[in-house]
């Protein structure tokens, strides 16, 4: 199976500071099949990019997703106060499909 | 817009089946595959398998032989059995959209999530 890494585990950043969020694969993600997701406490995951770097519905232009192949990332422009959540990062180009173990962004 | 509501038993001894259900509105249930994931507290998330309208199914080899999904086409539902639970089952279950029957897409939307636990 694709093996997801994601670094840092928690980044400690303040609103209005750029935040940059990295996901490596094991092994070729076919397509660029990577989406990315936002998650708060009690709630399920929100999508925010797929196919690497197209933004899904009503998410804000501040998020952004870039790479191809086995580096992937997310970058916030400009932290909003909301911004603060946990995020993963997901393949979906190869069954089993596979989850990072996330990243933590909290309020510096 | 598809919505996802799911339901089914949230406490269970060891040993017990698991028992969930995910009904789906908004959408052709035939145009997708229909996805169970899983997040134990406070942990990443664990994709368990998939099924499409004709009941086709696909599981994650690492729950292959504990895990049963069906489909009722008839009702919009799909559901989710897990046979011999043990503590290391407790999480946050959750049913998801998939890939559509044409092309790859990331789980979207999901359902509001069941807190699953097993305890004695």
């Amino acid at each position: 199976e694709i093996v997801l890494t994601q670094s840092p585990g928690t980044l400690s950043l303040s609103p209005g500071e750029r935040a940059t969020l990295s996901c490596r694969a094991s092994q070729t993600i076919n397509s660029n099949y990577l989406a990315w997701f936002q998650q708060k406490p009690d709630q399920p995951p929100r999508l925010l990019i797929f196919a690497a770097s197209s933004r899904a519905a009503g998410i804000p232009d501040r998020f952004s997703g870039s790479g191809s192949g086995t580096d992937f990332a997310l970058t916030i422009s400009r932290l909003e106060p909301e911004d603060f959540a946990v995020y993963f990062c997901q393949q979906y180009g190869r069954s089993p499909y596979t989850f990072g173990r996330g990243t933590k962004l909290e309020i510096k | 817009q598809v919505q996802l509501q799911q339901w089914g038993a949230g406490l269970l001894r060891p040993s017990e089946t698991l028992s969930l259900t995910c009904g789906v509105s908004g959408e052709s249930f035939s145009e997708s595959y229909w996805s169970w994931i899983r997040q134990p507290p406070g942990q990443g998330l664990e994709w368990i398998g998939e099924i499409d309208h004709t009941g086709s199914t696909n599981y994650n080899p690492s729950l292959k032989n504990r895990v049963t999904i069906s489909v009722d086409t008839s009702k919009n539902q799909f559901s989710l059995k897990l046979n011999s639970v043990t503590a290391a089952d407790t999480a946050v279950y959750y049913c998801a959209r998939g890939n559509s029957v044409w092309s790859r897409r990331p789980f979207d939307p999901w359902g509001q999530g069941t807190l699953v636990t097993v305890s004695s």
